[in-house]
């Protein structure tokens, strides 16, 4: 059982650059979110879906595109990379219900030069 | 608004000594509380969770009860492991959003 996968699990970027990174699970989750981990602030939620079709903006959502085309795949899009970027990302999954955990990928480390 | 205040680290301890991380939380409606886990290189894994209050959540010696009164959800174990060593992150979920603590790092010296 894969649970949520992440790719790259590293990547340096150039400034202006633009990627994709990508987040799969096999749970069936309805939700899935994207967060970033910087030192000293947790983590931080970037954006979120309830199911396919369905995204919404978390805390700091500037800088990033999201689509849920898919149950499995939530892929976060870096428009035009940005040094502040540089941070660890993690996807996450969980069933549409409260009081569940959420899975974590493993994450990326996106350095933004 | 919902949030989650956790101590500073690093928390540096001898093996078998007594661990209490403090964490204590704002929110808005009714949250559950979690404790996740994070190694060297990983990502987060769950810990603990309590989704109600006066719930205790336990796993592998680790405990912490829900406090509503206090707004609290403490991290106690009574003999840590040089294996524990760890940053440990405190979070509440309302409506499947998570709130993230900053992160506690837990270094267990032998």
């Amino acid at each position: 059982n894969a649970g949520v996968t992440q790719t790259p699990k590293f990547q340096v970027l150039k400034t202006g650059q633009s990627m994709t990174l990508q987040c799969a699970q096999d749970m069936n989750h309805e939700y899935m979110s994207w967060y970033r981990q910087d030192p000293g602030m947790g983590l931080r939620l970037i954006h979120y879906s309830v199911g396919a079709g369905i995204t919404d903006q978390g805390e700091v959502p500037n800088g990033y595109n999201v689509s849920r085309s898919t149950t499995e795949d939530f892929p976060l899009r870096l428009l035009s990379a940005a040094p502040s970027q540089t941070s660890v990302y993690f996807c996450a999954s969980s069933p549409h219900q409260g009081g569940t955990e959420a899975f974590f990928g493993q994450g990326t480390r996106l350095t933004v030069v | 608004g919902n949030s989650v205040t956790q101590m500073e680290g690093p928390v540096t301890l001898s093996e078998e000594a007594f661990l209490t991380i403090n964490c204590t939380y704002t929110a808005t409606g009714y949250p559950s509380l979690f404790w996740y886990v994070q190694y060297p290189g990983e990502g987060l894994q769950l810990l603990l969770k309590a989704t109600k209050a006066d719930d205790k959540g336990s796993n592998k010696g680790f405990e912490a009860t829900y406090r509503k009164e206090t707004t609290s959800f403490h991290l106690e174990k009574g003999s840590v492991q040089v294996s524990d060593s760890a940053v440990y992150f405190c979070a509440l979920e309302v409506f499947n959003k998570f709130y993230f603590g900053s992160g506690t790092k837990l270094n267990v010296k032998p």
